[in-house]
C-alpha cells in the first residue's frame, strides 16, 4: 500500500524567495512519485515525476524535485516564487509501473505575496 | 499532446435528480478511466476504475449504484449521479493514461446540489 503526507496545508512566501513543498512518502514497492498543481476550478497539471532514472528531477515551470529513498522524501523545490505560483500543489505516489490509481497527498495552498 | 476533455466544467441540480459527468480522450485510446472526487480543501480521493468493456471496479466505501460508471467506447467514459443530495456537491475530476504512461486529466466537473 502506498501513501503520501504532505507537511503543511498552506506555505507562504515572498516574491523571489525559495519554494519548498514537502512530501513524504509510504510504499511497499519502489515507487513512482508525482508533484501536480492546481489552479482554482481547474483540473490537475503534471509538473514533474520521479520513475526511478535520476533522483533529482526537473519540471516544467522552473520546479524540481529530489528523491531521497533514505528519508522517503520527495519535496518540492523553486529558487524563485513568483506570483503565478500561487495555487494548490499535490504530491502522489503510485506503486507499479505507471501512475494507475494515484494516491494523493492533503495537499499544500503556496501563497506568493508581492 | 493528449488531452482528456470532461464536461460540464460546472452543474447546478436540484436535490434527487441525476447528473451525467463525461471525459473523452479526443486524441487516443482511453481503455483504463480513473474517477475522483475532491471535497472542498481536501485531497482527490479514488472513487472508481472503470474498464472499458467491463464493470467498473469501485473503491471502498464508494457506493455503485449512486455513482455509475459507463465505460462504452475506448475513447469515452461517464459518471452519472444519480438521485443526488447535497453531501454530493463535489469536485470530479476523471483521469486516464496517455501515450507515453502519461497521466492525463480532465478539467474536472464542480457539482453543486440545491
Amino acid at each position: 500500500a502506498q501513501s503520501v503526507t504532505q507537511l503543511g496545508s498552506h506555505v507562504s512566501v515572498s516574491e523571489g524567495a525559495l519554494v519548498l513543498l514537502r512530501c513524504n512518502y509510504s510504499s511497499s514497492v519502489p515507487p513512482y512519485l508525482f508533484w501536480y498543481v492546481q489552479y482554482p476550478n481547474q483540473g490537475l497539471q503534471l509538473l514533474l515525476k520521479y520513475t526511478s532514472a535520476a533522483t533529482l528531477v526537473k519540471g516544467i515551470n522552473g520546479f524540481e524535485a529530489e528523491f531521497k529513498k533514505s528519508e522517503t522524501s520527495f519535496h518540492l523545490t523553486k529558487p524563485s516564487a513568483h506570483m503565478s505560483d500561487a495555487a494548490e500543489y499535490f504530491c502522489a505516489v503510485s506503486g507499479g509501473t505507471g501512475f494507475q490509481k494515484l494516491v494523493f497527498g492533503t495537499g499544500t495552498r503556496l501563497l506568493v505575496s508581492p | 499532446g493528449a488531452v482528456v476533455s470532461q464536461h460540464p466544467s460546472w452543474v447546478i441540480c436540484k436535490s434527487g435528480t441525476s447528473v451525467k459527468i463525461e471525459c473523452r480522450s479526443l486524441d487516443f485510446q482511453a481503455t483504463t478511466m480513473f474517477w475522483y472526487r475532491q471535497f472542498p480543501k481536501q485531497s482527490l480521493m479514488l472513487m472508481a476504475t472503470s474498464n472499458e468493456g467491463s464493470k467498473a471496479t469501485y473503491e471502498q466505501g464508494v457506493e455503485k449504484d449512486k455513482f455509475l460508471i459507463n465505460h462504452a467506447s475506448l475513447t469515452l467514459s461517464t459518471l452519472t449521479v444519480t438521485s443526488a443530495h447535497p453531501e454530493d456537491s463535489s469536485f470530479y475530476i476523471c483521469s486516464t493514461e496517455g501515450p507515453n504512461t502519461e497521466a492525463f486529466f480532465g478539467q474536472g466537473t464542480r457539482l453543486t446540489v440545491v
